[in-house]
């Protein structure tokens, strides 16, 4: 079974100043790790995704996470808050289910994190 | 290019009635996926279909039901509502290889179960 854990339901920075929001997964095969934006009263846009391609994975808006194995985690950083990026963050974990036709998988969400910038 | 788009936008419901939303993948994709986000809540897998067939369900009741339409498009069904079913119903779209291109989510049908 798969698994997602967001630390910190609720995250408070200042504009300008470091950004950081935590994704732990677990997952007994290979996963494929997604962070997703949720702004007021919207569906969910991608901002990044892992799929065993190289580690650091950079993203929209100035966004980055690094895939570490050994601690099962996908963080999420931006070195500089804006305050158009207050909304709420989700971390998705998949594997890929081979099926004919395709390979399909459905995401596991966590609870997610919402972000405040303070001027 | 049009996104993924669901309708209605927003419903409201009385508890018992049945509730239909659909959603519109984006021209080229092949599967959808539904998930029920509850508020203050990550999204939760509900149905996933691929080529007109279902290639995944969640842990939901039988209430709810699903298909896809020739054209690719998607209704979900909600028979005999409750009001823990009040949330938003995302429905995303991806193609025949996801981990390229992601799933791409709708705004959402904000459901209310009065």
């Amino acid at each position: 079974a798969q698994s997602v854990t967001q630390l910190g339901s609720h995250v408070s920075v200042s504009e300008g100043a470091l950004v950081l929001l935590r994704c732990n997964y677990s997952s007994s095969v290979p996963p494929y790790l997604f962070w997703y934006v949720q702004y007021p009263n919207q569906g969910l846009q991608l901002l990044l995704k892992y799929t065993s391609a190289a580690t650091l994975v950079k993203g929209i808006n100035g966004f980055e996470a690094e895939f570490k194995k050994s601690e099962t985690s996908f963080h999420l950083t931006k070195p500089s808050a804006h305050m158009s990026d207050a909304a709420e963050y989700f971390c998705a974990v998949t594997s890929v289910r081979m099926n004919y036709g395709g390979s399909q998988g459905n995401l596991i969400f966590g609870k997610g994190t919402k972000l405040s910038v303070k001027p | 290019d049009a996104g993924v788009t669901q309708s209605p936008t927003h419903l409201i419901k009385t508890r018992g009635q049945h509730v239909t939303l659909r959603c519109s993948p984006i021209s080229g994709h092949k599967s959808v996926s539904w998930y029920q986000q509850v508020l203050g809540q990550g999204p939760q897998f509900i149905f996933q279909y691929y080529e007109k067939e279902e290639r995944g369900r969640g842990n939901f009741p039988d209430r709810f039901s699903a298909r896809q339409f020739p054209n690719y498009s998607s209704e979900l069904n909600v028979n005999a509502l409750l009001l823990g079913d009040s949330a938003l119903y995302l429905c995303a779209s991806s193609s025949d290889r996801p981990f390229d291109s992601g799933y791409t989510f709708g705004s959402g049908t904000r459901l209310t179960v009065v």
